[in-house]
């Protein structure tokens, strides 16, 4: 079955204790993304990479590491948690669509619920 | 500063009916839109996309309308089911590597 994992799916944890969310997907998609979801924003991009060792920042990237050692494992790392980052994480993969009348889409993970104290 | 806005929170429609989901851009470089669909704990799922180059994209009951000159997108699903009843985000890329996201429209379809 095609899917995008996440893990954990529940985390609370204190100001400061390093956290890492892994995200895997058995598409061999090339295209990875963590986002965001707060109340009244929607989802906000944090991270994304086209391939293998080929990461870029989102709209929120403060705070946050990532790694694309693989294709498949893209894990999002808050190496000093605060409080402002409890939120609902997804991750997304996607093929990419480099001809402009190929549709694609990103197939997102069922999310991580996050809480900073 | 959002560059994709959905300016109305919630939407209530009867069951067979028409409902408009509405989505403005800022952005004029935008060249591929999506909407998804999203249920209480669970992940968006994707519903429809367009590209660019054309300005509607039909796909069964849901059909998304792209106005360039106007930076506006709209899905429009017929007939609606009670099924339907989710939030449902649109997201707008350039060159399909940054995606921006609307706040999203909470759609309720009474029976």
């Amino acid at each position: 079955e095609a899917q995008v994992t996440q893990n954990p799916r529940y985390l609370i944890t204190v100001t400061g204790k390093k956290l890492t969310v892994t995200c895997s997907q058995n598409m061999n998609h090339e295209y990875m993304s963590w986002y965001r979801q707060d109340p009244g924003l929607g989802l906000r991009q944090i991270y994304y990479s086209m391939n293998v060792e080929v990461t870029d920042k989102g709209d929120v990237p403060e705070g946050y590491k990532v790694s694309r050692k693989e294709k498949r494992n893209f894990p999002l790392i808050l190496e000093s948690p605060s409080p402002n980052q409890t939120s609902l994480y997804f991750c997304a993969s996607s093929s990419i669509p480099w001809g402009s009348a190929r549709q694609e889409t990103q197939y997102f993970g069922p999310g991580t619920r996050l809480l900073v104290l | 500063d959002q560059q994709v806005k959905q300016n109305s929170p919630s939407l209530s429609v009867q069951e067979g009916r028409i409902s408009i989901l509405n989505c403005d851009y800022t952005n004029s470089m935008f060249d591929y839109f999506l909407w998804y669909k999203k249920y209480p704990a669970e992940g968006p799922t994707f519903l429809i996309s367009i590209s660019s180059i054309k300005d509607k994209n039909e796909d069964g009951r849901f059909t998304v309308f792209l106005n360039k000159s106007a930076k506006h997108l709209s899905l429009h699903i017929v007939p609606s089911q009670p099924g339907d009843s989710a939030v449902y985000f649109c997201a707008a890329s350039r060159s399909f590597n940054k995606f921006y996201f609307g706040s999203g429209t909470k759609l309720n379809v009474k029976p």
